[in-house]
């Protein structure tokens, strides 16, 4: 049973591109979230998606950043016109329930994202 | 809002000696706690979780237990082996099924 993917693992832009960030969750799960986790720091939460429709996007800059999850294929988080403070690693995570008591999220890879 | 948190690092240990990591917590209500380890270059991989007062999660010779008197949940293991060296977190579901995380201890254990 594979676990939560995450691609690419490394991604290296130059200020101004667009970065990509791909994430399959587990199968069965239907909640994704994307957290952020900025050098030496823990992990800040940006988005919660289930399919077609983001719940939560409590954590999202305003500006530059969206996330979505279709109906087909992963979820994507992007960003546009990169900059150096958005270099980071990008965790996307997957539950299958919600609800405080149950929700045990499962973990990718993460993506490490540089700006140069 | 709801919050964690935990003991800063670096924590530095040898071999087999004894591991605390602080851990308390704010929330409204009473929900699950986790711990989650993360390995050099690694995703965050759950560790151990409670789900209710006075339950105690263990795993991998880890334990933790659910303390709503002091709305602490500390992570300790007996015994730590060099491949215990890794980033611990903290977390709890906050509203919105957001998970809050504290803000991680690094624990690097030498031979």
């Amino acid at each position: 049973n594979a676990g939560v993917m995450q691609n690419p693992r490394h991604l290296v832009r130059r200020r101004g591109q667009e970065a990509r960030l791909r994430c399959s969750p587990m199968k069965g799960h239907s909640h994704v979230y994307w957290y952020r986790q900025l050098p030496e720091e823990g992990l800040k939460f940006m988005v919660y998606l289930q399919k077609e429709n983001i719940i939560d996007e409590s954590g999202m800059p305003k500006e530059r950043f969206s996330a979505e999850f279709p109906k087909e294929g992963p979820s994507i988080l992007r960003i546009q016109q990169v900059v150096r403070g958005d270099s980071a690693a990008y965790f996307c995570a997957s539950s299958r329930l919600q609800g405080r008591r149950e929700n045990e999220q499962f973990f990718g890879p993460g993506t490490r994202l540089t700006v140069l | 809002g709801d919050s964690v948190t935990q003991m800063e690092g670096p924590v530095t240990l040898s071999e087999e000696a004894f591991l605390t990591i602080n851990c308390t917590y704010t929330a409204t209500g009473y929900p699950s706690l986790f711990w989650y380890v993360q390995y050099p270059g690694e995703g965050l991989q759950l560790l151990l979780k409670a789900t209710k007062a006075d339950d105690k999660g263990s795993n991998k010779g880890f334990e933790a237990t659910y303390r709503k008197e002091t709305t602490s949940f500390h992570l300790e293991k007996g015994s730590v082996q060099v491949s215990d060296s890794a980033v611990y977190f903290c977390a709890l579901p906050a509203a919105g099924n957001k998970l809050t995380f504290g803000g991680g201890t690094r624990v690097l254990v030498k031979p």
